[in-house]
């Protein structure tokens, strides 16, 4: 199958800062990826759907000046949390299709 | 609008016993559905899914899912649990609406007992 691949794999940083985590698509072109956020022991919510080239789709309730997508190539999409607070530690993950999802392997982030 | 539910939190085997895990569906047209499995702090790898043809689908490590249409089921089963199955199973329906956007259920844990 296609390969997504998610870096980094987890991340601890302090309140206040930003984080940037990367998904690639290795062996094809996306141009639509999509972000996820899983709480512990809870399915995955759709956070928002990164367009290459374009501006992405927030779910209603997620704060678009906290979570910044940035689709600027057909192989990347970046998730960058601005000034992370302790509540925005979750585990997130991202997903781009071909003929079904294929997700990275997500991202531990640790706000402490 | 489109979704799946997973009636189940968590379903234990014993190793060697057949396992069932539950999915139901409702949307509108026809379904396009899949199976999911993920481990611990990993990311969800594909087992399967359905779009037309065979009810029956065979997918990854032995597993398949049943496409019952009156029902509104996909069930995923295997006729021999392993120990190493056990995981979190999610049940997820893919958006028709022009995107490739994913409607999870809520997981199941599955636990195989040695």
């Amino acid at each position: 199958g296609a390969v997504v691949s998610q870096h980094p794999s987890w991340v601890i940083c302090k309140s206040g800062t930003s984080v940037k985590i990367e998904c690639r698509s290795l062996d094809f072109q996306a141009t639509t990826m999509f972000w996820y956020r899983q709480f512990p022991k809870q399915s995955l919510m759709l956070m928002a759907t990164s367009n290459e080239g374009s501006k992405a789709t927030y779910e209603q309730g997620v704060e678009k000046d906290k979570f910044l997508i940035n689709h600027a190539s057909l192989t990347l999409s970046t998730l960058t949390v601005t000034s992370a607070h302790p509540e925005d530690s979750s585990f997130y993950i991202c997903s781009a299709s071909v003929t079904e999802a294929f997700f990275g392997q997500g991202t531990r982030l640790t706000v402490v | 609008a489109q979704s799946v539910a997973q009636p189940e939190d968590q379903v234990n085997v014993a190793e060697g016993n057949p396992l069932t895990v539950k999915c139901t569906y409702s949307v509108s047209g026809n379904p396009y559905l899949f199976w999911y499995v993920q481990y611990p702090n990993r990311g969800l790898q594909f087992l399967l899914k359905y779009i037309t043809g065979d009810n029956l689908v065979k997918g990854s490590y032995g597993f398949e899912a049943e496409f019952n249409k009156s029902q509104t089921s996909f069930h995923l089963k295997k006729p021999s649990a392993l120990v190493s199955d056990s995981a979190l199973y999610f049940c997820a329906v893919r958006d028709i609406a022009g995107t490739y956007k994913y409607i999870f259920g809520t997981g199941t844990r599955l636990k195989v007992l040695a």
